[in-house]
């Protein structure tokens, strides 16, 4: 079964500056993908990023980027020019056949 | 992109009684709906597999006979609690996958159960 790590429980990061959420998986698959979803205040999950893992360029999505290392199975996300409205709950997921495996999370705090 | 809707957002009942939790998709068909529980400050627990036309598939440990899915169209699935009780106050998530969007997942807003 594929298992998804995030050891960071919790990260607060000064507006305007750069923080990294950390992941790591297991998975003896090739063929999948990994996401970051976002979850605020309203709990309405909110896609932030994708991964396939047959693609070696990291994804980016304007301040959001994505550092996917397969061999190591990590796929860390920084957050450039943070800003209040990134303080959320981050979850780090796993993809395959249709099926998504979560991580634990990670509580971003922004602080102005 | 793809939108799921999940109603009602809020819902307080008694003890004992059902509660119909609905997902929809609503601009594409969804052969497969998953359901997910949510306690606070933890991530999402797949609770079940919600399939179109046939029974839904339930993670170990979920009662089934506690926890009641139809998924009696393509663009619905319902979620029932029966003879609810408070430790099934919970936070209730539903998700879907657009036939081309491989595992991306889009979501409902979520419920939000109190028993009492």
């Amino acid at each position: 079964a594929q298992t998804v790590t995030q050891s960071q429980p919790e990260m607060s990061v000064q507006e305007a500056e750069t923080v990294t959420l950390s992941c790591t998986y297991d998975t003896s698959e090739s063929d999948y993908y990994l996401f970051w979803y976002k979850q605020p205040p309203s709990r309405q999950m909110i896609l932030v990023i994708r991964q396939e893992a047959y693609k070696q360029q990291n994804a980016t999505e304007n301040r959001f980027s994505v550092n996917f290392q397969k061999a190591a199975k990590s796929f860390s996300l920084k957050i450039s020019d943070s800003q209040l409205g990134d303080a959320a709950m981050y979850f780090c997921a796993y993809g395959s056949a249709r099926q998504l495996t979560f991580g634990s999370g990670t509580q971003l705090t922004v602080l102005p | 992109g793809a939108v799921v809707s999940q109603h009602p957002s809020r819902v307080i009942c008694k003890s004992g009684t059902s509660v119909k939790i609905e997902c929809r998709s609503l601009d594409f068909q969804a052969t497969t709906m998953f359901w997910y529980r949510q306690f606070p400050k933890q991530s999402l627990m797949l609770m079940a597999t919600s399939n179109e036309g046939s029974k839904a598939t339930y993670e170990q440990g979920v009662e089934k006979d506690k926890f009641l899915i139809n998924h009696a169209s393509l663009t619905l699935s319902t979620l029932t609690v029966t003879s609810a009780h408070p430790e099934d106050s919970s936070f209730y998530i539903c998700s879907a996958i657009p036939p081309n969007r491989n595992t991306e997942a889009f979501f409902g807003q979520g419920t939000r159960l109190t028993v009492v």
